[in-house]
């Protein structure tokens, strides 16, 4: 298998602007998570699914970031409009629920100017 | 809420010496607990996954512990390396009954640098 697959792997975006990016899990993984990581923050749980379902969106930030799951496949994760202080890494990471073992993606580094 | 705390903060060492992380999380419902390690510029590379009826986990010159009852782990690093200088994760997976079931919670990661 490839790995969680995350695209793209840099973004630089114009305040206002949307932005999308793009996690392909590992394939039987049934969990999905997003994570945001900055220098202050560290990693921060943003969202995650079970089964293609949001169980957890607490860590959303506010209404302009939204994630979708259309298929085990594939997951998004949308801000709209971008701020500057959206900027960060973004990790994508799945596991299956017989071990639980997590494996990340290599990240989208967004920048917003 | 689970919090999960990684000391020390920073470790600077060097090269050949054993060394020691700590990692503590604050509610003891968890199904696994997994160390990470993160390079610069990088994603998280996962060393070793130590479920929750487990005491330990070995791989290499890696060896990790965990006492859940008492909501610790440490990450014991034998014959430290200049390769081995990376920030190392914590993170501790919510079971059912717990304040954070299914959730994945990170420490804040302990930058080790192993000099020559």
């Amino acid at each position: 298998d490839a790995g969680v697959i995350q695209s793209p792997r840099h973004e630089v975006t114009e305040m206002g602007q949307e932005v999308t990016l793009r996690c392909k899990p590992i394939s039987g993984h049934d969990y999905l998570f997003w994570y945001r990581q900055t220098m202050m923050r560290g990693l921060e749980l943003l969202i995650y699914f079970n089964n293609n379902v949001p169980i957890d969106d607490s860590g959303m930030p506010e209404d302009r970031f939204s994630a979708k799951m259309p298929n085990a496949s594939f997951s998004t994760l949308k801000i709209q409009p971008s701020e500057p202080r959206d900027s960060a890494v973004y990790f994508c990471a799945s596991s299956s629920r017989r071990n639980a073992e997590a494996f990340f993606g290599q990240g989208t580094r967004l920048t917003v100017v | 809420k689970q919090e999960v705390t990684q000391i020390p903060a920073a470790l600077s060492v060097p090269e050949g010496e054993n060394l020691v992380l700590n990692c503590s999380f604050t509610d003891s419902a968890i199904y696994n607990l997994q160390w990470f390690r993160q390079d610069p510029g990088k994603g998280l590379t996962s060393l070793l996954l130590i479920q929750s009826s487990q005491r330990e986990q070995t791989s290499g010159r890696l060896n990790a512990s965990l006492d859940k009852s008492s909501g610790r782990s440490t990450l014991y690093i034998a014959a430290s390396q200049p390769g081995d200088s990376a920030t190392y994760l914590c993170a501790v997976r919510g079971d059912a009954g717990g304040t954070s079931y299914g959730k994945l919670t990170f420490g804040q990661g302990t930058i080790l640098t192993v000099h020559p």
